[in-house]
């Protein structure tokens, strides 16, 4: 059972289109962070989000934690060829009880010039 | 600064062999962990470490040994690799152990089992 779902798995998008990306779940989160992942690298932490109905604004990219702490969205404004990569939402059930991190299941971009 | 340092970048194994996958950081993190990455299912922890002689398992650690005898290492031992293992691998750490603080990681081991 995947506990963070994410939609859409793919997602292929002229430059200069907005999108959203989708991080779902029935559990609650202390605690969500968004990661985007090149091609033959490591993920990369973007945000961290830690309470229900904040909003934090990286440039074009705006992240959302929802009221309930259950979800998450990235829209991402005049998407750039270099957004392309992979994103991934991973999430904080225990407020670091337990040290694990469970990622979603990752959103596929990819930005056409 | 090289942050963390994993090794070798792409491997093939018989079914059966053993192999160890190393991990190094030099951000003196008390927090370490190692993450396979299967398409469609995210990254999944594998084992994790909070300190020097102090590891416990993830979610998926069969098949998988690990041990901390330094801050800065944290290898993987696969000791009788199977094709269900063929994935990509991650290492990655933290300062310290809250799970909200930045994972650092680094580039990732591809791993084929034939």
């Amino acid at each position: 059972t995947q506990l963070l779902e994410q939609s859409p798995q793919f997602l292929s998008i002229q430059e200069g289109e907005n999108l959203t990306v989708y991080c779902n779940s029935s559990s609650v989160f202390s605690s969500l962070q968004w990661y985007r992942q090149e091609p033959g690298e490591g993920p990369v932490l973007l945000v961290t989000v830690v309470t229900g109905g904040e909003v934090k604004k990286l440039k074009r990219l705006t992240f959302q934690f929802g009221d309930a702490r259950k979800d998450s969205s990235l829209h991402i404004t005049a998407a750039q060829p270099g957004d392309t990569g992979l994103y991934l939402c991973a999430g904080d059930r225990y407020g670091g009880a337990t040290n694990k991190l469970i990622f979603g299941t990752g959103t596929l971009l990819a930005v056409q010039p | 600064n090289a942050g963390v340092t994993q090794t070798p970048k792409f491997q093939v194994l018989k079914t059966g062999q053993s192999m160890t996958l190393q991990c190094a950081q030099d951000m003196n993190h008390e927090y370490m962990s190692w993450y396979r990455q299967d398409p469609g299912m995210g990254l999944r922890l594998i084992h994790y470490s909070v300190g020097a002689g102090i590891t416990d398992q993830g979610e998926v650690p069969n098949g998988y040994n690990v041990s901390r005898s330094t801050t800065e290492d944290f290898p993987l031992r696969l000791l009788s690799a199977a094709p269900s293992q063929t994935s990509v691998y991650f290492c990655a750490s933290r300062p310290r152990q809250a799970t909200n603080e930045k994972l650092f990681f680094g580039s990732g081991t591809q791993l084929s089992v034939l």
